[in-house]
């Protein structure tokens, strides 16, 4: 079964560091684009970043410079380091896989970070 | 960076009915769009992309229309497990960005 799942969320002080993980089991991560999206509870999605199949990343202005995308291939898991934490980092965040063709088609349940003193 | 607005918040409908979502892009993105279900508790499932290109295993009745800046999602015949919340996402550059999301509730 393809899946998704993610760990390592919690609660961290404002300022604090944070690193979440995505085990991904069915197929093989980094032949994949994958993706972290995050969610406010009752709010819509935002995306957070992205390491592209051939190791390139990206991400949005929010978090450039305080979050990092990376892979173990070994693992067959994807990883967010977050660092600089601010309390508009509290969102459930998603581990989800880049589609072969388009659209993010597999979706992690999501783990929970709580920035708040 | 590209806006996404969904309309409208909030659709009451009753089951057998349709329902039409809209979703608008602040310039064009091509057809570069996708459309994802999300139900309460649960992730988001992938239903659309290319605008009008069903997912896999998603039944006939949800169908996306657009291209350029106005794109349609509907749902016709709505059975009890479409109420839920939808999300419009464009990746025609980066960042890719989803709209605010519409629920769509039993009248």
């Amino acid at each position: 079964e393809v899946q998704l799942v993610e760990s390592g969320g919690g609660l961290v002080q404002p300022g604090g560091s944070l690193r979440l993980s995505c085990a991904a089991s069915g197929f093989t991560l980094s032949r994949y684009d994958m993706h972290w999206v995050r969610q406010v509870t009752g709010k819509g999605l935002e995306w957070v970043s992205t390491i592209g199949s051939l190791g390139d990343s990206h991400y949005p202005g929010s978090v450039k410079g305080r979050f990092t995308i990376s892979r173990e291939n070994a693992k067959n898991s994807l990883y967010l380091q977050m660092n600089s934490l601010r309390a508009g980092d509290t969102a459930v965040y998603h581990c989800v896989r880049g589609a072969d063709v388009d659209g993010f088609d597999i979706w992690g349940q999501g783990t929970t970070v709580t920035v708040s003193s | 960076e590209i806006v996404m607005t969904q309309s409208p918040a909030t659709l009451s409908v009753s089951p057998g009915e349709s329902a039409t979502l809209s979703c608008r892009a602040s310039q064009s993105v091509g057809s570069n769009l996708a459309w994802y279900q999300q139900k309460p508790g649960q992730a988001p499932s992938l239903l659309i992309y290319g605008a009008s290109t069903r997912a896999t295993g998603i039944p006939a009745r949800f169908s996306g229309s657009g291209s350029g800046t106005e794109f349609t999602l509907t749902i016709s015949s709505l059975q009890s497990e479409d109420f839920a919340v939808y999300h419009c996402q464009h990746y025609n550059n980066w960042p890719p960005r989803f709209g605010q999301g519409t629920k769509v509730e039993i009248k």
